[in-house]
C-alpha cells in the first residue's frame, strides 16, 4: 500500500540549532512532494515542492530516491519556525496528495 | 491570492442532525477537496471532485457525501452527524499539485 511515514510527532529544538524532520514515502514511480506547514492560528499552506528545488524560509528538502525520503531541513532554527509540518508526495497522475501524520515542532529560546 | 473560504469556523450540533459545510474558491480551480485534520493522524481525504458534478471517494468517505453544482461552490455532508464526526474538516481546492486550503471548521458532535 502507498504509504508517507513521518515518525517523529514532536521536535522541540533550542533557537539557533539544526532541525530536521524526517519523510519517507512508498509510492511507485516518480512522486512530487511536498511539505505543508501550519503555524499557530493560521491556515494550512504550501512550504516547499521538491521539483522548486529552493530555500524557503531557510528551509530545504532533498528527494533521496534511493531510500524514498524527502527530509525537512533548516540549520539555524528560529522561534517562528514552532508549527505543524506534513510531508505530502502526490499519488502517481492525479492530483490527490497524501498526508504524513504531522510533525510539531516547538523551538525554544 | 487564491482565497478559499469555509463557511463557518465553529459548528456545534447534535447527534443525528444533517450538517452542511460550505466552501467556495475563487481562483476558477477545477479540483477541490474535503480533508479532516485529527491530532496523530494527519489530514485524511473524504471526497475529492475535479469538475462540476463530478467527485470521487477519498480514502474515509462512509458517512459524508459531497455536492458540487457550481465550479466554485464545494459542499461536504453529514447525512446523520455522530459524535466520531466531531473533527475538524478542512476544504482545498488546487492548480495541478498545489493545493491551497480554508481555515477549517471545527465541527463539535454532541
Amino acid at each position: 500500500a502507498q504509504r508517507v511515514t513521518q515518525p517523529e510527532k514532536l521536535l522541540s529544538v533550542f533557537k539557533g540549532a539544526p532541525v530536521e524532520l524526517k519523510c519517507n514515502y512508498s509510492y511507485s514511480g516518480s512522486p512530487e512532494l511536498f511539505w505543508y506547514v501550519q503555524y499557530s492560528r493560521q491556515r494550512l499552506q504550501l512550504l516547499l515542492r521538491h521539483i522548486s528545488r529552493e530555500s524557503i524560509k531557510g528551509f530545504t528538502a532533498d528527494l533521496n530516491k534511493g531510500e524514498t525520503s524527502f527530509h525537512l531541513k533548516k540549520p539555524f532554527a528560529q522561534e517562528e519556525d514552532s508549527a505543524m509540518y506534513y510531508c505530502a508526495p502526490n499519488r502517481s497522475n492525479d492530483y490527490k496528495l497524501s498526508f504524513g501524520a504531522g510533525t510539531t515542532v516547538t523551538v525554544r529560546a | 491570492d487564491v482565497k478559499v473560504t469555509q463557511s463557518s469556523r465553529y459548528l456545534v450540533k447534535r447527534t443525528g442532525e444533517k450538517v452542511f459545510l460550505e466552501c467556495v474558491q475563487d481562483m476558477d480551480h477545477e479540483n477541490m477537496f474535503w480533508y479532516r485534520q485529527d491530532p496523530g493522524l494527519g489530514l485524511r481525504l473524504i471526497y475529492f471532485s475535479y469538475d462540476v458534478k463530478m467527485k470521487e471517494k477519498g480514502d474515509i468517505p462512509e458517512g459524508y457525501s459531497v455536492s458540487r453544482e457550481k465550479k466554485e461552490r464545494f459542499s461536504l455532508i453529514l447525512e446523520s452527524a455522530s459524535t466520531n464526526q466531531t473533527s475538524m474538516y478542512l476544504c482545498a481546492s488546487s492548480l495541478r499539485n498545489l493545493q491551497y486550503f480554508g481555515a477549517g471548521t471545527r465541527l463539535s458532535v454532541l
